[in-house]
């Protein structure tokens, strides 16, 4: 089975632009998190999507959105960059948490903001 | 709210020798607890879980993790360490009593790094 899948591995962006992440879970999985990661603040839980639906949110300003298809490919985006959005972003997708399966992570998006 | 600590910043082995990579948690409700590894460059592996059950949970590539409900603890360990085991490592908590979702509190990560 592929892993998940994020594209693109690396971005480069300067502020106040917008950046769209891409997600494809393994197949069969309908859960699709994601997380940024920073040496400062270590991994963060973003938002994570069901069934096309936001089912849990982190504390993150609305600058920062997602969305989920049918086919359970996740997209996350973010407009009006700041320095401070450098981070890697990770996804993450799962079969359901009701099966306490655990989560199966991308490589990253490696995104820079200049 | 849950939480997780990981005491130590970076954990020096010799190969050969037993590792132990320390972790506690915070929850309201019961703990599902895993362990995830992170090579440079690369996202999480997931490595084992607890979540209900022994208190011994035996994991990917030799390690086993034992939980402790007194000490609310999820310590990480291996009998023997090998050169490649160095690596990033993280200890997360899901909490039994919220409902639905996937969401995981990660712990700040610990740098294992296993010596000739």
């Amino acid at each position: 089975k592929a892993g998940v899948t994020q594209t693109p591995r690396y971005l480069i962006k300067t502020r106040g632009q917008q950046v769209t992440l891409s997600c494809s879970p393994i197949s069969g999985h309908r859960s699709v998190s994601w997380y940024q990661q920073t040496p400062g603040q270590g991994l963060q839980f973003l938002f994570e999507y069901f069934s096309e639906t936001q089912r849990n949110k982190g504390n993150f300003p609305g600058r920062f959105s997602g969305r989920q298809f049918s086919n359970s490919r996740s997209e996350m985006n973010v407009s009006t960059l700041e320095l401070g959005d450098s981070a890697l972003y990770l996804c993450a997708s799962s079969l359901d948490q009701i099966y306490n399966s655990p989560l199966h992570f991308g490589n990253g998006t490696r995104l820079t903001v200049t | 709210a849950q939480s997780v600590a990981q005491p130590e910043d970076q954990v020096n082995v010799a190969e050969g020798n037993p590792l132990t990579v320390k972790c506690t948690y915070s929850v309201s409700g019961n703990p599902y607890l895993f362990w995830y590894v992170q090579y440079p460059n690369r996202g999480l592996q997931f490595l084992l879980k607890y979540i209900t059950g022994d208190n011994l949970v035996k994991g990917s590539y030799g390690f086993e993790a034992e939980f402790n409900k007194s000490q609310t603890s999820f310590h990480l360990k291996k009998p023997s360490a090998l050169v490649s085991d160095s690596a990033l490592y993280f200890c997360a908590v899901r909490d039994g009593l919220t409902g639905g979702g996937n969401k995981l509190t990660f712990g700040t990560g610990t740098q294992l790094k296993v010596e000739l």
